[in-house]
């Protein structure tokens, strides 16, 4: 039972560079969202996905972008990559829509660094 | 501006104690808070939550207490063992609210 998988787990970009990071839920869980974690901030909200099909900008979106593939995939994409954002990202789904009242499951995270 | 709060960076407890953890939030809206517990190089899972028709949730040594007219609420670990040491995160939604975390707190438990 895999639950959800992030590739990759760790990557080193160059300012500028673009990369896609991959999400992707078992669970047919409905919900999808990125966030990202840094030293003192949290988990603070990127994109979510409530549905197939759907996209939604979160707390921080300025400088990313998401594809909502499927209903087991949602991708990041950083198109010109900043040293700002170097974090560490994860990906989680959940059952309900959003604001429902389901927990989390999450990924393992990817270690970013934009030197 | 922060809707959860959890103002306790850091934590130290002596095994065997009770670790408590707080969290504070400021939209009324909010009616299912959640506890999320992360070890480094993991993802956060999920711990315990509560609803707001309820006062206390308990799941073994875990117990969340919402104390929804001051908007607090609080995670008590009894007893804290060393493998409790991580980052807690407080999360709050309800209606159509995304889930909001709080910026964690680190509970160090010594042996």
């Amino acid at each position: 039972n895999a639950g959800v998988t992030q590739t990759p787990k760790f990557q080193v970009l160059k300012t500028g560079q673009s990369m896609t990071l991959q999400c992707a839920q078992d669970m047919n869980h409905n919900s999808m969202y990125w966030y990202r974690q840094d030293p003192g901030m949290g988990l603070r909200l990127i994109y979510y996905s409530a549905s197939e099909g759907t996209t939604d900008k979160g707390e921080v979106p300025n400088g990313y972008n998401v594809s909502r593939l499927n209903k087991r995939e949602f991708s990041l994409r950083l198109e010109s990559a900043a040293p700002s954002q170097t974090s560490v990202y994860f990906c989680a789904s959940s059952a309900g829509g959003a604001g429902a009242n389901y927990g989390y499951t999450f990924g393992s995270g990817t270690r970013l660094t934009v030197v | 501006d922060q809707q959860v709060k959890q103002n306790s960076p850091s934590l130290s407890v002596q095994e065997g104690r009770i670790s408590i953890l707080n969290c504070d939030y400021t939209n009324s809206m909010f009616d299912y808070f959640l506890w999320y517990k992360k070890y480094p190089a993991e993802g956060p899972t999920f711990l315990i939550s509560i609803s707001s028709i309820k006062d206390k949730n308990e799941d073994g040594r875990f117990t969340v207490f919402l104390n929804k007219s001051a908007k607090h609420l609080s995670l008590h670990i009894v007893p804290s063992q060393p493998g409790d040491s991580a980052v807690y995160f407080c999360a709050a939604s309800g209606g159509s609210y995304i889930p909001t975390f709080g910026r964690g707190t680190s509970l160090i438990v010594h042996p």
